[in-house]
């Protein structure tokens, strides 16, 4: 199964960019490269995903290694909201598999 | 447009007892997941339904059972609970078998085994 790794946790002070890595160095052709945050007591939530090029959203950056084998999702201006789990995921697609494999992510503090 | 619906939010259980959690996916959404998340862990994948078939699963025993309905809602079974089981159940839909289609998540369904 695809792998990803992330630090353990991180820390940003408010209003300034954070960059939050992802390595997934087995990862294949197909795969896309999703992430989810975590806010306390509740679901993940879609921050943003992409497969080869740097994908921008409303919430954040998507930067893609140019060998893939690495990601990083990037806050512009951390506020106090954005203190969550972040979770790097692989989507593996083939055919009748469907899945989803999410390590332990790393949980951002954000510092007022 | 209402997102994931999960019932109920918290549940407590004795071990040995059976469990049924509920799902509603997002509208528009054909395809169900579930996920357990132990404390402090990331969610770990239980199966995932389509088309009202389980189409793959995660590595769980079988106490674990599900079933999707036509109107693509969702049910987890648990049977014989064990104190290991106590959890936050999520569930996640999305719209197709596509890599590039977002999980949208519920907030989960909160079980503790006694």
């Amino acid at each position: 199964d695809a792998k990803t790794t992330q630090p353990n946790s991180m820390e940003s002070n408010e209003e300034e960019p954070v960059h939050l890595p992802c390595n997934h160095s087995t990862i294949s052709g197909t795969d896309y490269i999703h992430w989810y945050r975590q806010l306390p007591s509740q679901g993940p939530e879609y921050v943003i995903h992409g497969l080869t090029s740097n994908v921008n959203n409303r919430m954040a950056s998507l930067a893609i290694a140019e060998d893939r084998k690495s990601s990083t999702l990037i806050l512009h201006r951390a506020t106090l909201r954005d203190a969550a789990v972040y979770y790097c995921i692989l989507r593996v697609l083939k055919t009748s598999y469907d899945k989803v494999i999410f390590g332990p992510g790393t949980s951002l503090s954000v510092i007022p | 447009d209402a997102g994931v619906t999960q019932s109920p939010t918290h549940l407590i259980k004795t071990r040995g007892q059976q469990v049924t959690l509920r799902c509603s996916p997002k509208s528009g959404h054909d395809t169900v997941s579930w996920y357990q998340q132990a404390l402090g862990q990331g969610p770990q994948f239980i199966f995932q339904y389509y088309e009202e078939e389980e189409r793959q699963r995660g590595n769980f025993p079988d106490r674990f059972s599900g079933h999707q309905f036509p109107n693509y809602s969702s049910e987890l079974n648990v049977n014989a609970l064990l104190l290991g089981d106590s959890a936050l159940y999520l569930c996640a839909s999305s719209l197709d078998r596509a890599a590039n289609s977002p999980l949208h998540f519920g907030n989960g369904t909160r079980l503790t085994v006694t």
